[in-house]
């Protein structure tokens, strides 16, 4: 299996532009996430889906950030208007956690390689 | 709010010496805990995790241990070697499937 998959590996934008990061998680996995990376806060969840539905968007920061995840090989999270204080590393991740009626607690977390967001 | 806590944050150490890198959390109502390694510029690599119900995994060179109770996790590293060198992670897994993170321990193995 080729991983999971992040597109771009980097984006660099001006403040106020639309910015959309894609994703696509392993195959057959049911849960996925999407998270930031930065060096003052570490590695902060930002919303996370179980059989493409989403769960828990309490980490996303604002209303500027959307995510989607329109069927079970592909998810999106744009940031609109973006701003230099969105600049960080951001990573999707999935696994098959969900059973669907509960969390399977042996399964691993697998990460993509990331993109490396600049707002500038 | 779980918080998850690492020590130390760096690390540096000759090649061949044994090492323990130690996470802490704040809630122990988990359902498990993953050890994760981070190269520069890359993403996170699942190492070990460890059940709930567990006390410790082994793979290789690496073993961890799990007291939930007192809310601590080691990770124990062998004979370390250079390509040990990353950034070590640890997450527990709690309520509804969400991973909460340290902020990691930088490791440098000196040849």
């Amino acid at each position: 299996d080729a991983g999971v998959i992040q597109s771009p590996r980097h984006e660099v934008t001006e403040m106020g532009q639309e910015v959309t990061l894609r994703c696509k998680p392993i195959s057959g996995h049911n849960s996925l996430f999407w998270y930031r990376q930065t060096m003052m806060r570490g590695l902060e969840l930002l919303i996370y889906f179980n059989n493409n539905v989403p769960i828990d968007d309490s980490g996303m920061p604002e209303d500027r950030f959307s995510a989607k995840m329109p069927n079970a090989s592909f998810s999106t999270l744009k940031i609109q208007p973006s701003e230099p204080r969105d600049s960080a590393v951001y990573f999707c991740a999935s696994s098959l956690a969900w059973t669907g009626t509960g969390i399977a607690t042996n399964e691993k977390l697998f990460f993509g390689s990331g993109t490396q967001l600049s707002v500038l | 709010k779980q918080e998850v806590t690492q020590i130390p944050a760096a690390l540096s150490v000759p090649e061949g010496e044994n090492l323990v890198l130690n996470c802490s959390f704040t809630d122990s109502a988990i359902y498990n805990l993953q050890w994760f390694r981070q190269d520069p510029g890359k993403g996170l690599t699942s190492l070990l995790l460890i059940q709930s119900s567990q006390r410790e995994q082994t793979s290789g060179r690496l073993n961890a241990s799990l007291d939930k109770s007192s809310g601590r996790s080691t990770l124990y590293i062998a004979a370390s070697q250079p390509g040990d060198s990353a950034t070590y992670l640890c997450a527990v897994m709690e309520y509804g499937n969400k991973l909460v993170f340290g902020a990691g321990t930088i490791l440098r193995v000196k040849s």
